[in-house]
């Protein structure tokens, strides 16, 4: 089953500008990942944010998380053509005791030149 | 390339067949997961190993679906019987003990 639930499903933005995802989940997480597919290919592993942590960032991504409203955001900032994919946020540890990853739908992030 | 690797990349089955998946993850990775994902969606997970150990398989999908590791290291996901339901990208993953995952390329399958 789905946890996570990424908002929008669709963005498309010009080359330069900055990308907001959102991601909401269900139950309580030992840290919140998130995943890039580019079409065709395997996903790709971003960053990780601890429950403990409020933020994170690396290189051009920026990561919150509101373990309060159970949700997460990814900022891609000055954003290039190649920065088009599918984002997914996957949550560890709270999905009844599994120890895989349970994803959202993803969002579907295009760059326009 | 010292990634998870899996093949075949491309599988097209006649419904009612049987197939098989290998997945090879990196080698010093003593854990190893898969996950199935179907189009517009996230990866789901389905089941996965600790070395040999398989520690979860509730989240296998029916019967049909079963997954080995005999050895600790390459594992096969089989689904026998195959439905145009089982029609998806099927995704391997690997990672050392409290690390994140690292997925590889995946398998589609197609059930005419």
């Amino acid at each position: 089953s789905q946890q996570g639930e990424e908002d929008p499903q669709a963005l498309s933005i010009q080359e330069g500008e900055n990308a907001t995802m959102n991601c909401s989940y269900k139950t309580s997480i030992n840290n919140l990942q998130w995943y890039r597919q580019n079409s065709g290919r395997g996903l790709v592993h971003l960053i990780l944010i601890r429950s403990n942590e409020r933020e994170k960032h690396s290189g051009r991504l920026r990561v919150t998380l509101d373990t309060s409203k159970k949700s997460s955001s990814l900022l891609i900032t000055a954003s290039r053509a190649a920065d088009t994919a599918s984002y997914f946020c996957a949550t560890d540890g709270g999905g009844g005791g599994a120890d895989g990853l349970t994803f959202g739908k993803g969002t579907h992030l295009i760059i326009q030149p | 390339d010292t990634g998870v690797s899996q093949n075949p990349r491309h599988k097209i089955t006649k419904r009612g067949q049987n197939v098989t998946f290998r997945c090879d993850p990196i080698s010093e990775h003593n854990r190893l997961y898969w996950y199935r994902q179907t189009l517009g969606q996230g990866p789901e997970f389905l089941t996965y190993f600790q070395n040999e150990a398989q520690l979860e398989k509730s989240r296998l999908l029916s019967d049909r679906f079963s997954a080995e590791r005999p050895k600790g290291s390459f594992s096969t996901l089989e689904i026998q019987r195959t439905e145009q339901g089982d029609s998806a990208m099927y995704l391997c993953a690997s990672r050392p003990q409290g690390k994140t995952q690292y997925f590889g390329p995946g398998t589609r399958l197609l059930v005419l």
